[in-house]
């Protein structure tokens, strides 16, 4: 039973196009993240979620819209896509946001834009 | 801004060898210092983690070394096996505030 499972695992799609990323976990944790992990494996968190409030909002393009329906879930929309927003994406979650509670990641989203 | 640099980028290690990786930081309100291991198409998993009241701290084969004064952190991995072969992160962050990655550590070790 996973933990933090997103889907898809793999996103093939054409420049402008509009997409969609969801992600769950089923930890009872509060707080929920989005990092991107570019062409070099280096890990940049993207948005944080802490009980459905926004609580970290880096300096990302607008294009990139993150949603919390519940605490459970997070889910990212991607406008207008781009070239450069080929990546791999990950969700995570962490009990709370405050303490240094470790986080767990689900496996990930790639993104390849054509 | 990058507030935790890694290294070495790569390393390559005989199986039964010990394999060293370092981190070093610079804002000193950091007070969590976990590492993540990741294997390809996953995402990262925590292996180990040390806050700064402890020196060491040691699960299995894997220690992790800290220096509060030098602000430098290091993981060692004793008697590596070829399925130790991922990509280690080493992370730093302060109570409240965002995790912060080094760039990662690509460990191949050979049989």
């Amino acid at each position: 039973d996973t933990a933090v499972s997103q889907t898809p695992k793999y996103l093939v799609t054409q420049m402008g196009n509009d997409k969609s990323i969801k992600c769950e976990q089923n930890l009872g944790h509060d707080t929920m993240y989005w990092y991107k992990q570019d062409s070099k494996k280096f890990l940049k968190i993207m948005f944080s979620y802490n009980n459905k409030e926004l609580i970290i909002n880096e300096t990302v393009p607008n294009r990139f819209s993150p949603k919390s329906p519940d605490k459970a879930h997070l889910n990212l929309h991607i406008n207008s896509l781009e070239l450069g927003d080929s990546a791999v994406y990950f969700c995570a979650s962490s009990q709370d946001a405050t303490n240094n509670q470790p986080q767990h990641f689900g496996d990930g989203t790639r993104l390849s834009i054509l | 801004q990058q507030q935790v640099k890694q290294s070495p980028q790569s390393l390559i290690v005989q199986k039964g060898g010990i394999s060293i990786i370092n981190c070093a930081y610079e804002n000193t309100a950091f007070d969590y210092f976990p590492w993540y291991q990741q294997f390809p198409g996953k995402g990262p998993a925590l292996l180990i983690a040390i806050r700064p009241d402890v020196s060491e701290k040691k699960e299995g084969r894997f220690t992790i070394s800290f220096n509060k004064s030098a602000k430098q952190f290091s993981l060692h991995i004793m008697d590596s096996q070829p399925g130790d072969s991922a990509t280690y992160f080493c992370a730093a962050k302060a109570s409240g505030s965002r995790l912060t990655f080094g760039e990662g550590t690509q460990l191949t070790v050979n049989p």
